[in-house]
């Protein structure tokens, strides 16, 4: 298994582009998860989708779309790029939510993105 | 609502001292408790968790956690640090509909040769 894989790695983008940052899963795991990490604040969610088809915001989901076709793949869209969004972004998935709570997440290996 | 606090965003201890790592949480129905480690330029990988079992969890790399409901506080230990020990270490509790987890700010740990 590969887990959870991101791409891309890294990526510099200028104020008002747009881009996709990509994440796949292979465990069938119907919980998936973005976030933002910025130097001493933690992760903070801004989309996750607890099935195909199904999304909902978290904390910060301002600047960003999610969409979620199939179990496997839960791209994550900026569409005008801001200063402000310049972060690493984590991707996760879990078979968490009620029915299993408690399960542990399973992270990507993270994107940097830097908007200048 | 869920929040979780940790206190010290950065702890540096001698190789062979004790490790403590703090943290506090807030939650408004029976909590799920996890310790997550990122080191450098990595993602988060589970270290242990608290499911409702014994409040003493023993997880990876020797580090231990005890639940105490009274204090509301799920601290993490280790006995001994090593220098591969040196990360950021994140607390973290289950959301209220559980499908979800709140992340604490992250302790950086250095340990000192």
């Amino acid at each position: 298994n590969a887990g959870v894989t991101q791409t891309p790695k890294f990526r510099i983008l200028k104020i008002g582009q747009s881009m996709t940052l990509q994440c796949t899963q292979d465990m069938n795991h119907n919980y998936m998860y973005w976030y933002r990490q910025d130097p001493g604040m933690g992760l903070k969610l801004i989309y996750y989708s607890v099935g195909a088809g199904i999304t909902d915001k978290g904390e910060v989901p301002n600047g960003y779309n999610v969409s979620r076709s199939t179990t496997e793949d839960f791209p994550l869209r900026l569409e005008l790029a801001a200063p402000s969004q310049t972060s690493v972004y984590f991707c996760a998935s879990s078979s968490g939510g009620l029915a299993g709570a408690g399960k542990e997440q399973f992270f990507g290996p993270g994107t940097r993105l830097t908007v200048l | 609502a869920q929040s979780v606090t940790q206190l010290g965003s950065h702890v540096s201890v001698s190789e062979g001292a004790l490790v403590l790592l703090r943290c506090n949480y807030s939650s408004s129905v029976p909590p799920y408790l996890f310790w997550y480690v990122q080191y450098p330029n990595q993602g988060l990988q589970l270290l242990l968790k608290y499911t409702s079992a014994a409040t003493l969890v023993k997880g990876i790399n020797g580090f231990e956690a005890e639940f105490k409901k009274s204090e509301t506080s799920f601290h993490l230990t280790k006995p001994s640090a090593h220098m591969s020990d040196a990360a950021e270490y994140f607390c973290a509790v289950s959301g209220a509909s559980y499908d979800k987890v709140i992340f604490g700010p992250g302790t950086s740990l250095s340990v000192i040769p």
